[in-house]
């Protein structure tokens, strides 16, 4: 079974400060995607960013970065001088490739609530 | 493009009744998810669509069920509902084939008394 592991319930920082969200995952799958979302409180699951299991270079998005790292099963995301607006709940999310019919299902970690004060 | 919408935006509904959510994915988009997500339990997967037919589904009851249609527009039927039924409902659309970001609606936040 895959499981998304995101052990910081809460993180409070302040702005400017740079933070790292950790995501860790488990799948017996070879293919797979990760991915991050964010919820602000309006409740609308925004997409940041997808990685497939192949594809290990970091990415860097302006003031976004995250860094895979295939041997550890670790998928962290990290925003460089935050901001208030970066206030929101994070969520690292797995999808396996069924191939048997296609599509895919994420399964979603437990988020991460980040708060930026000023 | 206009994004996922999803309606009604709120719903109170008493115990036993039965609701029907509605998504509306991105325009060209032919495959739409369902997922529930409550404090308790987290974000979960009900189940995916793609060209009407439904192509997976989630560990829930056979209370939840969906369809859609062939404009990809899609509904979400929960029937007897619980009270733990009480959660929000987002809606989330890909353009189809693969492991493709999933664009998800506002929800549909349903109370349950």
């Amino acid at each position: 079974a895959q499981k998304v592991t995101q052990a910081q319930t809460e993180i409070s920082v302040v702005e400017k400060e740079d933070v790292t969200l950790d995501c860790v995952y488990e799948t017996r799958d070879t293919t797979y995607y990760l991915f991050w979302y964010k919820q602000p409180p309006s409740g609308e699951l925004v997409f940041l960013i997808r990685r497939n299991s192949f594809d290990e270079q970091n990415e860097i998005s302006g003031r976004y970065s995250w860094n895979f790292q295939k041997s550890t099963s670790s998928f962290n995301f990290t925003i460089t001088a935050s901001q208030v607006v970066d206030s929101a709940v994070y969520f690292c999310a797995l999808s396996e490739v069924i191939l048997t019919g296609g599509g895919n299902k994420l399964t979603f970690g437990t988020g991460t609530q980040l708060k930026v004060e000023l | 493009k206009a994004g996922v919408t999803q309606t009604p935006r709120y719903l109170i509904k008493t115990r036993g009744q039965q609701v029907t959510l509605s998504c509306s994915p991105i325009s060209g988009h032919r495959s739409v998810s369902w997922y529930q997500q409550t404090p308790g339990q987290g974000l979960q997967f009900l189940f995916e669509y793609f060209s009407e037919t439904q192509r997976n589904k989630g560990n829930f009851p056979g209370r939840f069920s969906g369809r859609q249609f062939s404009n990809s527009r899609s509904e979400m039927n929960v029937s007897t509902l619980e009270l733990g039924d009480s959660a929000l409902y987002l809606c989330a659309s890909s353009p189809g084939q693969g492991a493709y970001e999933q664009y998800f609606g506002p929800g549909t936040r349903l109370t349950v008394t």
